[in-house]
């Protein structure tokens, strides 16, 4: 069946350098994604959204890149702080059209900052 | 802080025990759901409720009995559990209708042990 996943398990970067987390999806009808971001003992907690009409938004120092042409999406954290060691999911709504409003989620890539 | 809020946070019960799981959303939100989180695998949804209405059951067994009594409480009654139960399980809350963000809000999660 169509499933969202993750390119890369682990992630490991200095502190201060750019960091991308890369997510591939493969339905096509999916209109609207999601990274989240999960620390340790802690539930999923919202970083940034996009909607398929979009292919690029920024938030505070992260951006997220949609290619719908490959069904790819990417997270870009910039001047990667220790904070920033966690797992991050990205998601995907199937279709705002049907009003579904529940996200099917990646298996995750795990961040390590080293300091 | 998300305002989302589990009890208990830890669980350990046996395969006869009938235990329940407590999950409140203090954000006004009228979408509640239940996802299951283990080891290596995506976080996988369980439940959907809307406006107190369960709208998805993805094929969750039977020993897992969900129940929405308003649109700030979600329960989820557990009895003759197996071993392979044994997860976290994570309560969220969004806002549900037409238009606006699929944003979905997660509580800390119960950390369920089956023995």
């Amino acid at each position: 069946g169509e499933s969202v996943g993750l390119h890369l398990p682990t992630l490991s970067v200095q502190e201060g350098d750019n960091s991308i987390i890369n997510c591939a999806y493969s339905n096509s009808a999916s209109d609207y994604f999601i990274w989240y971001k999960q620390e340790s003992g802690k539930g999923p907690q919202f970083i940034i959204d996009i909607r398929s009409n979009m292919d690029k938004r920024q938030g505070q120092r992260v951006t997220v890149l949609l290619n719908k042409t490959v069904k790819h999406l990417s997270l870009q954290i910039a001047a990667t702080q220790p904070g920033d060691s966690a797992v991050y999911f990205c998601a995907e709504n199937l279709s705002l059209d049907t009003g579904r409003r529940a996200l099917t989620f990646g298996s995750g890539t795990r961040l390590q900052v080293q300091p | 802080e998300t305002g989302v809020t589990q009890t208990p946070r830890h669980l350990v019960m046996g395969m006869t025990n009938k235990k329940s799981l407590k999950c409140e959303q203090h954000l006004g939100h009228n979408a509640m759901y239940w996802y299951k989180q283990s080891a290596k695998k995506p976080l996988e949804l369980m439940f959907v409720y809307n406006f107190k209405e369960q709208t998805e059951n993805n094929s969750v067994p039977s020993r897992f009995s969900p129940e929405c009594p308003n649109s700030s409480h979600l329960f989820l009654h557990l009895h003759t559990l197996q071993p392979e139960d044994s997860a976290l399980y994570l309560c969220a809350s969004s806002q549900a209708g037409g238009g606006g963000s699929y944003e979905q809000y997660f509580g800390p999660g119960t950390r369920l042990t089956v023995t």
